[in-house]
């Protein structure tokens, strides 16, 4: 199994582009997660979705999208690129299915930095 | 709502001596408390859970983490730290709503020094 894979690895855009992050996981499982993380503010929750079709705001969804039409991908999109947006982004995932206290697998995650 | 606290932003250590790195948590409900572990320019990786049962909740690499429901903390602990143990350490909480959503807190830096 390749777990969760994340690409790029780096990104730089100008303010005002878009662009997706792609996030696969090949264990099926349920539940995705997309989280930035920047310094001292540990990680901070921004869509998730508890299976295909379901996606749901996290903590700080302003400025993102989701969409989640298989079990497998999971894309994050910046539809109209900000600096305050400059941070890593790590996707996750669980098996869900609820009922169960199931940890996260990571990716590798993605630097963006928004000039 | 969920919540979890790191008090301290980073715990120094010297190789051999036993480590504690601290969380404590607010819950409605049982706590699910998680321990991960984020090494430079990687993502997190999973060390350990509580569920329920013994209060001492074995992980990997030698890690452990005593979960005490008076004082509502969860600290992680090693015997003998290694310089190899130097990374971000975050602990979570499961959110009460049932999914597997995650609320971490802010992370603690540790640093074994040889």
């Amino acid at each position: 199994n390749a777990g969760v894979t994340q690409t790029p690895k780096f990104q730089v855009l100008k303010t005002g582009q878009s662009m997706t992050l792609q996030c696969a996981q090949d264990m099926n499982h349920e539940y995705m997660s997309w989280y930035r993380q920047d310094p001292g503010m540990g990680l901070r929750l921004i869509h998730y979705s508890v299976g295909a079709g379901i996606t749901d705001q996290g903590e700080v969804p302003n400025g993102y999208n989701v969409s989640r039409s298989t079990t497998e991908d999971f894309p994050l999109r910046l539809l109209s690129a900000a600096p305050s947006q400059t941070s890593v982004y790590f996707c996750a995932s669980s098996l869900g299915a609820g009922g169960q206290y199931n940890e996260q697998f990571f990716g590798p995650g993605t630097r963006l930095t928004v000039l | 709502a969920q919540s979890v606290a790191q008090p301290e932003d980073q715990v120094n250590v010297a190789e051999g001596n036993p480590l504690t790195v601290k969380c404590t948590y607010s819950v409605s409900g049982n706590p699910y408390l998680f321990w991960y572990v984020q090494y430079p320019n990687r993502g997190l990786q999973f060390l350990l859970k509580y569920i329920t049962g013994d209060n001492l909740v074995k992980g990997s690499y030698g890690f452990e983490a005593e979960f005490n429901k008076s004082q509502t903390s969860f600290h992680l602990k090693k015997p003998s730290a290694l310089v190899s143990d130097s990374a971000l350490y975050f602990c979570a909480v499961r959110d009460s709503r049932g999914t597997d959503k995650l609320i971490f807190g802010t992370g603690t830096r540790l640093q074994v020094f040889p």
